[in-house]
């Protein structure tokens, strides 16, 4: 199995601030990394896929690169709303595996 | 509008099985195949398996291979998670989620379903 490593596991930010969440790949996996956001007692919400495409609907200040094994996203100006856990995933093989996540907590 | 919605709470005993239900609506449900995740109390997301709706054809993680099965009624557009043998470390929030045709990742999720294993 592909195993994903985020880091950090949290992260205290401030609203305006440029955040980054790296994710890494136990092996290549070309460009099939997946970011979702999910908030406490609700579903995942797919913010990008195929490494840097944005999701319809997701606001511009989301922004995800990489290839191979090394991934990021970046959120260019934190929101109050973007304080949530952040997770990667790969889908190149199954199991779809899943980083362990990333808490964005405000500071 | 595409929307996913999973059956309610379920309280099981150990050794019992456990059937989800996952109503999708808004979009062809033969078309895109269905994931199953789930996320135990506190911890991160664990991928099960998939589901072609259209095939039947499944594909489960090697974890769940045996405990597992995945179904679907097209005439419905229903797809089932069974999980068996449950232990008390299966106790989890169980969601369904819609494959994007592009890369694979997971587009529309429902809302989750709470399965609590408990003597």
């Amino acid at each position: 199995d592909i195993q994903m490593t985020q880091s950090p596991s949290s992260l205290s930010a401030s609203v305006g601030d440029r955040v980054t969440i790296t994710c890494r790949a136990s092996q290549s996996i070309s460009s099939y990394l997946n970011w979702y956001q999910q908030k406490p007692g609700k579903a995942p919400k797919l913010l990008i896929y195929t490494a840097s495409s944005l999701q319809s609907g997701v606001p511009s200040r989301f922004s995800g690169s990489g290839s191979g094994t090394d991934f990021t996203l970046t959120i260019s100006s934190l929101q109050p709303e973007d304080f949530a856990t952040y997770y990667c995933q790969q889908s190149y093989s199954t199991p779809h595996t899943f980083g362990q996540g990333t808490k964005l907590e405000i500071k | 509008q595409v929307q996913l919605v999973q059956s309610g709470a379920e309280v099981k005993k150990p050794g019992a099985s456990v059937k989800v239900s996952c109503k999708a609506s808004g979009y062809t449900f033969s078309t895109y195949y269905m994931h199953w995740v789930r996320q135990a109390p506190g911890q991160g997301l664990e991928w099960m398996g998939w589901i072609n709706p259209n095939s039947g054809g499944t594909n489960y993680a090697q974890k769940f291979q045996g405990r597992v099965t995945m179904t679907r009624d097209t005439s419905i557009s229903t797809a089932y998670m069974d999980l068996s043998r449950l232990r008390s470390d299966d106790t989890a929030v169980y969601f369904c989620a819609r494959e994007y045709s592009s890369g694979w990742s997971l587009d529309y999720w429902g809302q989750g379903t709470l399965v609590t294993v408990s003597s």
